[in-house]
């Protein structure tokens, strides 16, 4: 099994609502990552857990809150967004420490924010 | 700090042509230098991966790219373009951030659009 699962494909919500973007994998990895992109342009690096351990942060507003349940799993709790931050929000993963940028894509949850 | 360039924004081939896409890097140390690509409204998939070794490599759906340390360049190649092939293509380099963990630096992307 070499897929990132993340559900849902799709989110609208509201600018006072509070959701959650889930992401997991099979493969083992002890690397997570989020990524949000905005259309026309590349992925921006929001988090990376390492070993169930979140080890950067990107200086994301604290209206993101992510979270690694387990090895395979990694939310991104999300609660009072802006407009703008309706975007793509892609999961991946990668090895750790043999293979740490050979990452596996999720599909993407495609995010609007109301 | 690293930084990956595609100076393409926008590329148009006809089916059946050649392509190259461009990608230039800078970074200290020996690069680990990827390619993904992406559909619209999809995740990224990787389409080939230098770390060490030959400096032609081989990837996925007939594409494969070339490491030229001197020029600081890993092109993308395909001798041949399929309408399947449209889409949105980015260069990367592997690279150490503070602390201990590792991330992805992209370039900004260069569209490929296939004319029939």
């Amino acid at each position: 099994d070499t897929e990132v699962t993340q559900t849902p494909k799709h989110l609208v919500m509201g600018m006072t609502n509070k959701k959650s973007l889930k992401c997991e994998q099979h493969m083992g990895h002890r690397a997570m990552y989020w990524y949000k992109q905005k259309a026309k342009k590349p992925p921006e690096l929001m988090f990376v857990y390492s070993y169930e351990k979140l080890s950067i942060n990107e200086s994301v507003p604290s209206r993101f809150s992510p979270e690694c349940p387990n090895s395979s799993l990694l939310n991104l709790h999300l609660h009072a967004l802006q407009p703008e931050d309706s975007a793509l929000y892609l999961c991946a993963s990668s090895e750790g420490q043999l293979n740490p940028w050979e990452a596996f894509f999720g599909q993407g949850t495609r995010l609007t924010v109301v | 700090a690293q930084s990956v360039t595609q100076p393409d924004i926008h590329i148009t081939v006809s089916e059946g042509a050649s392509l190259e896409l461009r990608c230039n890097y800078s970074y200290g140390a020996t690069p680990y230098l990827f390619w993904y690509v992406q559909s619209p409204g999809q995740g990224l998939q990787l389409l080939l991966k230098y770390f060490s070794g030959d400096t032609l490599v081989q990837g996925i759906k007939g594409f494969e790219a070339e490491f030229k340390r001197s020029q600081s360049s890993f092109n993308l190649r395909k001798p041949s373009v399929h309408w399947s092939d449209a889409a949105e293509y980015f260069c990367a380099v592997g690279s150490f951030s503070s602390g201990s963990a590792r991330q992805l630096t992209f370039g900004s992307g260069t569209q490929l659009t296939v004319l029939p």
